[in-house]
């Protein structure tokens, strides 16, 4: 059980953090994923982390503004997003990724919508 | 990147009549690990993603069997043998094999005519 929290309305430029609540499974174990969509658009991949030393992956569109980190002790997964621009208006969904034995993008949580207008 | 091109990108389909859904990627998805990761995701309207398909052609958990998914290298389809109301969405192939980014295809909606 993924459940996102934190989007709303923010103006360009500002910053945004979400939060995505893990349940159900040990998450520990698991890489996990930010994957957004825009308002009648497709999906497109954000970012990624397996282990919470790592520094993370992400798309050439959010490197350098976005952030993934994860609290392992509070089942936990954030997306720190900074300068935001109009184009990061999306929902954005927290996606279980790998574990052994597991493929990856089984677990979607719900989205949380992501405005960012003037 | 793998570039991942999905057609038709509308289908419109008759209820109880097969349908099928190509994706093709612009770099082989073999990994070296000797798998292929192309996943299949389908999303009704208003609801999040549900991943039908993974590594090509299992089926997850629940997923009727009147879903299919075959294909290898850079071509694959997914197939719905006898269409139901409930298949109506947007269908997504999405490649996991060079990462990142994991690219996902344009989409394809499915329409009862």
């Amino acid at each position: 059980h993924l459940v996102e929290s934190g989007g709303g309305v923010v103006q360009p430029g500002t910053s945004l953090r979400l939060s995505c609540a893990a349940s159900g499974f040990t998450f520990r174990s698991y890489g996990m994923h930010w994957i957004r969509q825009a308002p009648g658009k497709g999906l497109e991949w954000v970012a990624y982390m397996w282990k919470a030393e790592d520094n993370g992956h992400y798309a050439d569109s959010v490197k350098g503004r976005f952030t993934i980190s994860r609290d392992n002790s509070k089942n936990t997964l954030f997306l720190q997003m900074n300068s935001l621009k109009v184009e990061d208006t999306a929902v954005y969904y927290c996606v279980r990724g790998s574990s052994a034995g597991s493929a990856p993008f089984d677990y979607w949580g719900q989205g949380t919508l992501v405005t960012v207008s003037s | 990147d793998v570039v991942m091109t999905q057609s038709p990108l509308s289908l419109p389909v008759t209820l109880g009549q097969a349908a099928s859904i190509s994706c093709k990627s612009s770099q082989s998805l073999v990994h070296i690990d000797g798998n292929t990761y192309l996943n299949w995701f389908h999303q009704r309207p208003g609801q999040s993603p549900r991943r039908l398909i993974y590594k090509v052609s299992n089926r997850d958990s629940g997923v009727p069997d009147r879903f299919s998914g075959s294909g290898s290298g850079t071509d694959f389809t997914l197939k719905i043998s006898r269409v139901e109301a409930e298949d109506v969405g947007v269908y997504y192939c999405m490649q996991g094999t060079q990462w990142p980014p994991w690219t996902f295809g344009q989409g394809t909606k499915v329409e009862i005519k």
